[in-house]
Order: C-alpha cells, then sequence, then structure tokens
C-alpha cells in the first residue's frame, strides 16, 4: 500500500513570498490533515478536512494560511505572504474516520513532511 | 498548558541497553493513546495504540504501559539498537473526536 505522498520536500524562500505544498493521501482515506511541526516540538494541527469539507481549522493562521480539498482527495496548503516564524515541516496525514465502540480514533498515517525555510 | 507532558526530552544511551520514556496527559475523557517513532527527517510512525481497557502492549523490542488512573505512559526500548535513535512521540485522543493531543518528544540517541 503506497503511502502519504508530500511535495516539495523541501523549499527556501524570503519571507513575503508564496509557498504552496502538495499532499497525496492514503488511496480511501477520507480524513486529512496539515500539521505544523517547529524543530524540538510536536506536530500542530492546522486544518483537517473529511472528504472535501472542513472539519476543523481553529488553529489555522487564515490570514495567510489556506487550504484545499477540491475533489477529496488531493490537498495543497498555502501560506502568502510567509514570514520567518512559519519555517518548520509541514506534515500531512490521513485517516479513516474516527468510528469503534469507544469512539475510536483511527491510525493517521503521516508523510515524509516539507521542510519550509523562511529566510 | 500542554495536555500532553513527555521526560525526559531527550536521552543518550549505549547501544544494547534499555530506556523507559515517560507520558503523562491530561486530556479528558480519554479514548486512546499513542506513540509515534519519528526518525529524522522522516514523518512519525505509530507504533503502539492503547485503549482505556489495555494495561501493556508489546511490538517488538518496544513495550507500553498505560495507568488510566493517573493518567501515565510509559515507553521501554529493550536492548536498543541504532536504528532506535529518533524522537517518540506521545499523542493522546480524547472520545469522540478525531483531535489529537501531541506531546514534544523524546529525543532518544542510542550511540555505539
Amino acid at each position: 500500500e503506497a503511502g502519504v505522498a508530500q511535495s516539495p520536500r523541501y523549499k527556501i524562500i524570503e519571507k513575503r513570498q508564496s509557498v504552496a505544498f502538495w499532499c497525496n493521501p492514503i488511496s480511501g482515506h477520507a480524513t486529512l490533515y496539515w500539521y505544523q511541526q517547529i524543530l524540538g516540538q510536536g506536530p500542530k494541527l492546522l486544518i483537517q478536512f473529511q472528504n472535501n469539507g472542513v472539519v476543523d481549522d481553529s488553529q489555522l493562521p487564515k490570514d495567510r494560511f489556506s487550504a484545499e480539498r477540491l475533489k477529496g482527495v488531493d490537498s495543497t496548503l498555502k501560506i502568502q505572504p510567509a514570514k520567518l516564524e512559519d519555517s518548520a515541516v509541514y506534515l500531512c496525514a490521513s485517516s479513516t474516520p474516527a468510528g469503534g465502540p469507544w469512539g475510536h480514533t483511527d491510525t493517521q498515517y503521516f508523510g515524509p513532511g516539507t521542510r519550509l525555510t523562511v529566510l | 498548558k500542554n495536555q500532553v507532558e513527555q521526560s525526559p526530552q531527550s536521552l543518550i544511551i549505549l547501544e544494547g541497553k534499555n530506556c523507559t520514556l515517560q507520558c503523562n496527559y491530561t486530556v479528558s475523557p480519554f479514548s486512546n493513546l499513542r506513540w509515534y517513532k519519528q526518525d529524522t527527517g522522516r514523518g512519525p510512525v505509530s507504533l503502539t495504540i492503547m485503549t482505556f481497557s489495555e494495561n501493556t502492549k508489546s511490538n517488538g523490542r518496544y513495550t507500553a504501559t498505560l495507568d488510566a488512573d493517573t493518567k501515565q505512559s510509559s515507553l521501554h526500548i529493550t536492548a536498543s539498537q541504532l536504528s532506535d535513535s529518533a524522537s517518540y512521540i506521545c499523542v493522546v485522543s480524547a472520545y469522540g473526536n478525531n483531535r489529537l493531543a501531541f506531546g514534544k518528544g523524546n529525543q532518544v540517541v542510542v550511540i555505539p
């Protein structure tokens, strides 16, 4: 089974420039997540999609970050304009919908991430 | 305050030795707890998942424990190998939603 694919793997830009990341989840996974992981920290959820609808974007800085999943499969995350503090690894993850006898959360499968450096 | 606290932040161990990583959480109502391994430059990979009724679960040389009463979990690595060098992240899920609470990770370095 192919894993979560992300591109590019690395990106270096100057502040105030724009950047976009792409994610292709595991086939059949309806739920897709974008996380920001700053060095030395755990991942922080930016946005969660269920198919092509947004479930949770409460921690997404909407003045500069946007994400879409138009056909319920691939997703893109955009930053415009970038700031120095946006330097981080951006992880995409996918899972099947939550369910099970205890409201079980299904395992999230992570992609390799995109390392963004803003100069 | 972070809902998931891990300790130690980092440790260095000799190849072949054992180590134990700790995770304390305040997430409620509790659904499950996962330990993820994140190699440098890679995304996290799930090692184990613990539900409320499980106390111990093993995955090869990794053994996770859970005490839901004290809201503590540990990950024990037996006979460490160089490939165990990674960040180990404790992730806790609340009942009824898909939002995860991540710890900052335990950075483990295994030296020969």
